[in-house]
């Protein structure tokens, strides 16, 4: 069984500031993780997703996340905060044959000007 | 080839009536996954497809849901009777062979259902 727990409902930042979104799996077997982006009544696209090898793993618009499998995590962070940014960000997990991803709650990211 | 389409974009129909949706995956994909997506909450998986094979089925799938894939290529998901905790997003995914490692999963725009 496989499961994703994003801490944090709402981010609030200011414009320029430091972005960190938490994210903690549970998964049996090795994972695949992602980190997605949801602006309203749209799709989601990836933002960045870690497979296998380097445990940094940088995505779009200057994500990046980091595997930290003792700690279970992959939290996404950005240096700088953009008015941009705002938007619904889900954290995923698949792993094994049928790799059918399992989404965390989405955490919404406020950026403040 | 322009990415994953969804049809239609929204629907607004009444309690009791059936709706179709359509999802048409990137074209060499053969993975093919639908969701269902609630207010202030994640997507959750309701089936999934490897070609034309239905290989798996959440619970969340009550019997008046029912998914197909045809010749393997565009997949209709179809409610029957819809009730008003059907209003939702509904989300199509496609992904290549190799799955979270041959290049993840692309997802459609989804068609929001309101049901009246």
């Amino acid at each position: 069984a496989q499961s994703v727990t994003q801490l944090g409902s709402h981010v609030s930042v200011s414009e320029g500031a430091l972005v960190l979104l938490r994210c903690n799996y549970s998964s049996s077997v090795p994972p695949y993780l992602f980190w997605y982006v949801q602006y309203p009544n749209q799709g989601l696209q990836l933002l960045l997703k870690y497979t296998t090898g380097a445990t940094l793993v940088k995505g779009i618009n200057g994500f990046e996340a980091e595997f930290k499998k003792s700690e279970t995590s992959f939290h996404l962070t950005k240096p700088s905060a953009h008015m941009s940014d705002a938007a619904e960000y889900f954290c995923a997990v698949t792993s094994g044959g049928s790799y059918i991803p399992t989404f965390g709650r989405g955490t919404s990211l406020i950026v403040h000007p | 080839d322009t990415g994953v389409s969804q049809d239609p974009r929204h629907k607004i129909t009444k309690r009791g009536q059936n709706v179709t949706f359509r999802c048409d995956p990137i074209s060499e994909h053969n993975r093919l996954y639908w969701y269902r997506q609630t207010l202030g909450q994640g997507p959750e998986f309701l089936t999934y497809f490897q070609n034309e094979a239905q290989l798996e089925k959440s619970r969340l799938l009550s019997d008046r849901f029912s998914a197909e894939r045809p010749k393997g290529s565009f997949s209709t998901l179809e409610i029957q009777r819809t009730e008003q905790g059907d209003s939702a997003m509904y989300l199509c995914a496609s992904s290549p062979p190799a799955g979270p490692i041959g290049g993840g999963y692309t997802f459609g725009s989804g068609t929001r259902l309101t049901v009246v």
